[in-house]
């Protein structure tokens, strides 16, 4: 599975979109990159994910560049509830839901 | 979205015994569920593989003989926590997968060995 890398930690005013990067540049053509965030002392909850178009729904957006070598959450209209660890992850469709989590980065949304 | 739930949330155990974290899938099958472990400020480790009706399947350095997993339906994975010692302390969080490959997780269980 590719590698992804990801800034550590972030801050985010309250109703500010939230940007959040993702390095994934030795992907390969068959892994799509997921989005999971884990809100302290819960278990991890899925966001998003993407192959090469941008994908949108009720939670966030994922933006992925055309040579698929990075990517961006964004997260429109961020709230208090939105601090958590966002982790990015490469990963074949057909893995199984196999996830192996990096350090992911640590999203504080400030009043 | 589906529901998985673990049980305990949290348990506190002495040193020495074993302890039984459950992990059910409420509302589809899962014949593959994945045990994660957790400690304070590090992101999540996988430590195994369950399988429906065959053995599980350990990432390296994780002790098969230590933390026993039980795949015995298609709705319930058990890991126990054999002669837990105070470096067994930590945040368990299992996954399981549905049909369409989705990972759903549990809301982990927290143990603490004293």
């Amino acid at each position: 599975d590719a590698k992804t890398t990801q800034p550590p930690s972030m801050d985010c005013a309250e109703g500010r979109a939230a940007n959040l990067p993702c390095n994934h540049s030795t992907i390969s053509g068959n892994e799509y990159v997921y989005w999971y965030r884990q809100i302290h002392s819960q278990g991890p909850q899925y966001i998003i994910h993407g192959l090469k178009n941008n994908e949108t729904n009720e939670m966030a957006s994922l933006i992925i560049t055309e040579d698929r070598k990075s990517s961006t959450l964004i997260l429109p209209h961020a709230t208090l509830r939105d601090t958590a660890v966002y982790y990015c992850i490469a990963l074949p469709y057909n893995q199984g839901g196999k996830l192996i989590f990096g350090q992911g980065t640590e999203l504080s949304v400030k009043p | 979205g589906a529901v998985v739930s673990q049980h305990p949330s949290w348990v506190i155990c002495k040193s020495g015994t074993s302890v039984k974290i459950e992990c059910r899938s409420l509302d589809f099958q899962a014949t593959t569920m994945f045990w994660y472990r957790q400690f304070p400020k590090q992101s999540l480790m996988l430590m195994a593989t369950s399988n429906e009706g065959s053995k599980a399947t350990y990432e390296q350095g994780v002790e098969k003989d230590k933390f026993l997993i039980n795949h015995a339906s298609l709705t319930l994975s058990t890991l126990t926590v054999t002669s837990a010692h105070p470096e067994d302390s930590s945040f368990y969080i299992c996954s399981a997968i549905s049909a369409t490959a989705e990972a759903f997780f549990g809301q982990g269980t927290r143990l603490t060995v004293v």
